[in-house]
C-alpha cells in the first residue's frame, strides 16, 4: 500500500478563499482523522470518521471548517472562507479497529493563507 | 482531561552522545503510549508503541522507551545519537478498549538537533 495520501502537499491561497484538502487513507483501515499542526498549539486532533461517519468534531475549530468523507477511500478538510490564522500543517491518518495497531499518517498538506 | 508534557523543547547533542527525552502524561486509567518522529518536511513516523507487557519497548533505528506506571511516564532514549537523528520528537497518548488507536493527544514536541 502506497500509505496515506494527501493532497495538494503546498497550497497558498488568499484570505478569503475556499481550500478543500484531500485524504486517501490506507485501503482497510475504518478510522481517518484530520489533524493540525501548528507553531502555537503544536499537534491537535480536528475530526475523526469512523467507517464514514464522523465520530467527533469537537476539535474543529470554527464552522468555517467543514470534512466529509463520502467513501471509505476519500475524505475532504474544506476551510470556508480561509484566514490567515489557518495556515498550518494539516495531517491525515488512518488507522484500523484494533487494540494494538497504530495511526498512519499522510505527508501532509502545508497551507498558507495571506 | 488527558494531556502529555514533553519537558525538552530543544535538545542539542553532539553524534555518540545519548539521548534521553522525557515524557509525561496525565490520565488515570490504562493508555496506550507512542514516540513519534518527524524528520525536516516530512511526515510522522513511528518510532515506537507500547500497549502492554514488557515496560521497556524497543523500536525502529536503536530508539527504546520505558514505560514507568508509578510516574506517569515514558521517556525515549538511544545510547548513542547520529546526525542523522535530528528531528522532532512526539510522545502520544491514546486511551485504549474502544480499538481506536488513532485518537491522540501529543505533546508539544522536542526538536533534536544532532551536531556531526
Amino acid at each position: 500500500d502506497a500509505g496515506v495520501i494527501q493532497s495538494p502537499r503546498h497550497e497558498v491561497t488568499e484570505m478569503g478563499q475556499e481550500v478543500t484538502l484531500r485524504c486517501k487513507p490506507i485501503s482497510g483501515h475504518d478510522y481517518l482523522f484530520w489533524y493540525r499542526q501548528t507553531m502555537m498549539r503544536g499537534l491537535e486532533l480536528l475530526i475523526y470518521f469512523n467507517n464514514n461517519v464522523p465520530i467527533d468534531d469537537s476539535g474543529m475549530p470554527e464552522d468555517r471548517f467543514s470534512a466529509k468523507m463520502p467513501n471509505a477511500s476519500f475524505s475532504t478538510l474544506k476551510i470556508q472562507p480561509s484566514e490567515p490564522r489557518d495556515s498550518a500543517v494539516y495531517f491525515c491518518a488512518s488507522s484500523l479497529h484494533s487494540t494494538n495497531t497504530e495511526a498512519f499518517f499522510g505527508q501532509g498538506t502545508r497551507l498558507t493563507v495571506v | 482531561a488527558q494531556s502529555v508534557s514533553q519537558h525538552n523543547h530543544h535538545v542539542i547533542l553532539s553524534e555518540a552522545a545519548s539521548l534521553e527525552l522525557g515524557c509525561n502524561y496525565s490520565y488515570g486509567g490504562t493508555v496506550n503510549l507512542f514516540w513519534y518522529v518527524q524528520y525536516p518536511g516530512q511526515h510522522l513516523q513511528l518510532l515506537l508503541k507500547y500497549f502492554s507487557g514488557d515496560p521497556l519497548v524497543k523500536g525502529i533505528k536503536g530508539f527504546e522507551a520505558e514505560f514507568i506506571k508509578s510516574k506517569f511516564s515514558f521517556n525515549l532514549r538511544k545510547p548513542s545519537v547520529q546526525w542523522s537523528d535530528t528531528a522532532e520528537y512526539f510522545c502520544a497518548v491514546n486511551a485504549p478498549g474502544s480499538g481506536n488507536t488513532g485518537k491522540l493527544i501529543f505533546g508539544q514536541g522536542t526538536t533534536l538537533q544532532v551536531k556531526p
